[in-house]
């Protein structure tokens, strides 16, 4: 069985700064690992996804993520928040069942 | 490339009442997952269809039953409803090729009264 722990349900950053967004995973066999990100009354849209390739991970505008094994961590990372960057965003895992586990999801605010 | 497509957008029923949610799958996946996403959570799996076979159930119970169509579509069907089963149901389709990578639609609310 595998889970997903995001730390941290609500961040908030001013427009500029970094957005550093917390995942840890729990898994029995190695992961596929995903970040998702969701705007209000919508679905979710993939930005980005480990799986077992380079550990460094770069997604869609602008994210990027590191997946540390020994760490069992899989943080999501901008170097400079905008503001339509504010928006709840989903760590999820899976492995060779093809189920995803999500995590409870972080809400990010931006400042201007 | 046509994305994931789900119906209705929004859906009001009642208590004990039956509702039919569908999906269609992007081009060229013939796998299709459900997920019920309760207010301020994440996403919880119900089931995964691939090739119109269940494959794969979360912890669900069997009034929570699906279908998958030839042209990969899909169904969710809910029985007996009741206020807990009031959510947003994401479908979410995939391809064996991409390490199960699934995309979703853009869900249906549905709210039981």
């Amino acid at each position: 069985a595998q889970s997903v722990t995001q730390l941290g349900s609500h961040v908030s950053v001013s427009e500029g700064a970094l957005v550093l967004l917390r995942c840890n995973y729990s898994s029995s066999v190695p992961p596929y690992l995903f970040w998702y990100v969701q705007y209000p009354n919508q679905g979710l849209q993939l930005l980005l996804k480990y799986t077992s390739a380079a550990t460094l991970v770069k997604g869609i505008n602008g994210f990027e993520a590191e997946f540390k094994k020994s760490e069992t961590s899989f943080h999501l990372t901008k170097p400079s928040a905008h503001m339509s960057d504010a928006a709840e965003y989903f760590c999820a895992v899976s492995t060779n069942d093809y189920k995803l586990s999500f995590g409870a999801g972080t809400t990010v605010t931006v400042r201007a | 490339e046509t994305g994931v497509t789900q119906s209705p957008t929004h859906l009001i029923k009642t208590r004990g009442q039956q509702v039919t949610l569908r999906c269609s799958s992007q081009s060229g996946h013939n796998t299709v997952s459900w997920y019920q996403q309760a207010l301020g959570q994440g996403p919880q799996f119900i089931f995964q269809y691939y090739r119109e076979e269940e494959n794969g159930r979360g912890n669900f119970p069997p009034r929570f039953s699906g279908l998958q169509f030839p042209n990969y579509s899909s169904e969710l069907n809910v029985n007996a409803l009741e206020l807990d089963d009031s959510a947003l149901y994401l479908c979410a389709s995939s391809s064996g090729q991409e390490f199960n990578t699934q995309y979703f639609g853009p869900g249906t609310r549905l709210t039981v009264l």
